[in-house]
């Protein structure tokens, strides 16, 4: 079935990097666009990144432009988030999540999250 | 500060109608169209509307969206008590070029 599944979470320190991953199965993952949203315990959800299907664009949030980076490897059908000079701030439930064409903003599928907290 | 606006509570007894609204401006909602997820306690956000008014496979026509100049709404009618979640608004900025949210809605089914 259509589903995608994040790793990559855990602790780290400030100023510290971490990587996620987001394996995608059960849909042609190289014909979508696919974004990052994050959601901060007991707050709402915040979009991160975005990249085009053929990785040709990308778009992030002012909070996160140029520290964290968004990227994809259609031959793994694997999408990315490396995530360097981490702060407190950025500790979230980070969603991988699928656009329902190639930019259309709308998520139709979301993985289950990965934790990502950030404190030292 | 959300981009979007959004009451932070709304609530209803079963079976009754209940509006959420979504308050955005010229450079989101007013030119780009909306979308609405439901996240139940624990579990990852669900597309529930989008494109303003259109709802994806396997959701109840209890639930529809509208959209007028530069604010949208979200209605549930026969409310049920699994109905009780979140409700996000989102749409692309053409300003920010970016998509942003709305600060959530919590549904109480009373």
């Amino acid at each position: 079935q259509v589903q995608l599944v994040e790793s990559g979470g855990g602790v780290v320190q400030p100023g510290g990097s971490l990587r996620l991953s987001c394996a995608a199965s059960g849909f042609t993952f190289s014909s979508y666009g696919m974004h990052w949203v994050r959601q901060a315990p007991g707050k709402g959800l915040e979009w991160v990144a975005f990249i085009r299907y053929d990785g040709s664009n990308k778009y992030y949030a002012d909070s996160v432009k140029g520290r964290f980076t968004i990227s994809r490897d259609n031959s793994k059908n694997t999408l990315y988030l490396q995530m360097n000079s981490l702060r407190a701030e950025d500790t979230a439930v980070y969603y991988c999540a699928k656009d329902r064409s190639d930019d259309e903003g709308a998520f139709d599928i979301w993985g289950q999250g990965t934790m990502v907290t950030v404190s030292s | 500060q959300s981009v979007l606006t959004q009451p932070p509570s709304a609530s209803g007894t079963p079976g009754q109608r209940v509006t959420i609204s979504c308050s955005g401006s010229s450079s989101n909602i007013g030119s780009n169209t909306v979308n609405w997820y439901q996240q139940l306690p624990g579990t990852a956000p669900k597309l529930l509307i989008y494109s303003n008014n259109q709802r994806p496979s396997g959701v109840p026509d209890r639930f529809s969206g509208s959209k007028s100049g530069t604010s949208a709404s979200l209605a549930i009618s026969g409310l049920q008590s699994e109905d009780e979640a979140d409700y996000y608004c989102a749409a692309w900025d053409d300003s920010l070029n970016a998509v942003v949210f709305g600060g959530g809605t919590k549904l109480t089914v009373l």
